[in-house]
């Protein structure tokens, strides 16, 4: 079965500062990667997702993952963060033939004036 | 906005009763999932519905059952509420609910049971 690892509860950085936010996978074939982000009292917003090709991609807002498969790793990057991108972050898996997509615990990341 | 709408937005019920949530998908979108997301921890897949047959389930026991209509909005049913099904509860749409697809959330029903 698969599964994500989001080994940080928290995460803190100063604003303007690059900010990583980690993910690991576990899965049996090809993974499709997810980035989602929740703000207080909102459902989930897409960030952006990995499906095949180019290791490097970018999302909304400024953010960018990159697949290391070896590392089995999705972690999600900012060169320069806001204090508006203080919220939680969700990562998430799904494989073919199968409709059930599994997310982490989620990092709550906090931006620092 | 996604333009993924629930309803209602909060909802409390005792133990043992029954309660219907709805969902109206993005428009074009064929495919609707559910979630629930117990407080601090990621949403856990429900199940989907893929024009109007459920397309997967996750590990939930029978009293969580769905509907699709054929405009494709969705409504979720618990029966015999329990006080561990309080959490939000999420539905997110995507255009023909493949593995690779986008699947974009609305805001959410937060369900207390007392």
């Amino acid at each position: 079965a698969q599964s994500v690892a989001q080994p940080e509860d928290q995460v803190n950085v100063a604003e303007g500062n690059p900010l990583t936010v980690k993910c690991t996978y576990s899965v049996s074939g090809n993974p499709y990667l997810f980035w989602y982000v929740q703000y207080p009292n909102r459902g989930l917003q897409f960030l952006l997702k990995y499906i095949t090709g180019d290791n490097l991609v970018k999302g909304s807002y400024g953010f960018e993952a990159e697949f290391n498969k070896s590392q089995t790793s999705f972690h999600l990057k900012k060169p320069s963060a806001l204090v508006s991108d203080s919220a939680l972050y969700f990562c998430a898996v799904r494989v073919n033939n199968n409709n059930d997509m599994r997310f982490g615990a989620g990092t709550r990341l906090t931006v620092k004036p | 906005e996604t333009g993924v709408t629930q309803s209602p937005t909060h909802l409390i019920k005792t133990r043992g009763q029954q309660v219907t949530l709805r969902c109206s998908s993005q428009s074009g979108h064929n495919t609707v999932s559910w979630y629930q997301q117990a407080l601090g921890q990621g949403p856990q897949f429900i199940f989907q519905y893929y024009r109007e047959e459920e397309n997967g389930r996750g590990n939930f026991p029978p009293r969580f059952s769905g509907l699709q209509f054929p405009n494709y909005s969705s409504e979720l049913n618990v029966n015999a509420l329990e006080l561990d099904d309080s959490a939000l509860y999420l539905c997110a749409s995507s255009l023909v609910g493949a593995p690779t697809d986008t699947q974009y959330f609305g805001p959410g029903t937060r369900l207390t049971v007392l």
